[in-house]
Parts: C-alpha cells; structure tokens; sequence
C-alpha cells in the first residue's frame, strides 16, 4: 500500500480482555517495529522483525504482550488480559532494512483505552 | 544506558521567531541522529537525520540539525517558523550498536503564537 496501515484506528475494551492490533506495512519493507506511546510520553520500543530473522522482543513489557509477523507482511500485535495501564498509543513502523536509512515509515497509530 | 533526553516538554514560539529545540543523546557507538515530527491526527514523519559527514543537515520544511558530538547534542532550527508548524517533533538515535532499532525522547511539543 501507500503507507503503513493500522487497524483498529481506536478500540475500547474491558480489564481482562484480550485485543489484536494489526499492522500492514509498505510494501516491499521487511523490516517491521512496534511502539507504544502513552499520553504525554515518548515513543517506547516494544518488538522489531528483520526480514526471517529471530525477531528482538527486548522491549515487550510482559509476557502479556505476544506478535508475529506473517513473512515480510501483516503483523499482529496482541495483549492479553488488558490492564489499565496497557491504555496507549500502538504505533507501526516499517522500513526497507534495518540499516540502510535509518527512516521509518510510521502508520497513524491504534489508540487503546482499557476501562 | 541509550537514552534521549528532550528537556524542553512545551515551547511557545510566535511565527516568524526563529526555533531551537534541544536534543541531548547517551549512546555507546557512533550514534544514528533523527528528528521526527507528528501532527495531530496524522503519523510521524521524519524532518532530517544524521550519519556522517557534515555535521549540520538540512531537512524538509526548512528545518535543520546540528550535531555535536563534545556536547552529545543534536538541536534542530528553523530561523523562521509557520503556524504549521505546531506539532509534536521527537528527537530519536540509533544505529548498529542496537540493531538500528530507535530510541525516542519524551518529545517537545510546539505552539505557535499568531
């Protein structure tokens, strides 16, 4: 596609519920990251996949936190049993390898609010 | 530790002042330098970014960055800004030493005054 797409855009859910986010990137890139982004804080990494590389899931926060990636395409990021605290911004990014610019290519986000 | 440390959370400028935003940097290798910039309802899109050579780089909107490594700094300018460009702008580095993954800061978010 033209950009990184995201979906769902926003998703409201219940404490202990599990929700998947989902990521399509450019096409073409196989390098994919995630994000998050809570209110007024800065973007921190969570997992990042290479092409059929090992992923780094150095930044996932619990075991909570689970994604894949499908070859050089979609990924899903999911939560399960959603806290309070998992309510954030889910930013997407791709590039076209880990290295070659530097630049990613970010989608507009999923806004999660766990009531 | 890699870290970014963006000190300044809000700046008021008025349009046409000229804008400095601050960026200071911990990293243990030669450092990957990124300013990026999201506004309201859209992605982040990266300004200019720094690998080498010249250590001032010019970006898209009339932004540029300087890097100094003395300082572990990497402040982006404008001489003159524009109601558009309040946004949020993130400072970000990286490079072979984390698998170029990003380490973003808090962020700096921008108001312009008419």
């Amino acid at each position: 596609g033209a950009g990184v797409s995201q979906s769902p855009s926003n998703k409201v859910t219940e404490k202990g519920k599990d929700v998947e986010l989902r990521c399509d990137p450019i096409s073409g890139h196989t390098a994919l990251y995630w994000y998050r982004q809570r209110l007024g804080q800065g973007l921190e990494f969570l997992i990042y996949f290479q092409g059929n590389s090992a992923p780094d899931k150095s930044g996932l926060p619990s075991d909570r936190f689970s994604a894949e990636r499908t070859g050089e395409s979609v990924s899903t990021l999911t939560i399960q049993r959603t806290q309070q605290e998992d309510s954030a911004v889910y930013l997407c990014a791709s590039s076209w390898r880990a290295g070659d610019t530097g630049e990613l290519f970010f989608g507009e986000g999923s806004r999660l609010t766990v009531l | 530790a890699q870290s970014v440390t963006q000190p300044d959370i809000h700046i008021t400028v008025s349009e046409g002042a000229s804008l400095e935003l601050r960026c200071n940097y911990s990293y243990g290798a030669t450092p990957y330098l990124f300013w990026y910039v999201q506004s309201p309802g859209q992605g982040l899109q990266l300004l200019l970014k720094y690998f080498s050579g010249d250590t001032l780089v010019q970006g898209i909107k009339g932004f540029e960055a300087e890097f100094k490594r003395s300082q572990s700094s990497f402040n982006l300018r404008k001489p003159s800004v524009h109601w558009s460009d309040a946004a949020e702008y993130f400072c970000a580095v990286g490079g072979m030493d984390s698998s170029y993954k990003l380490i973003f800061g808090s962020g700096t978010r921008l108001l312009v005054r008419p």
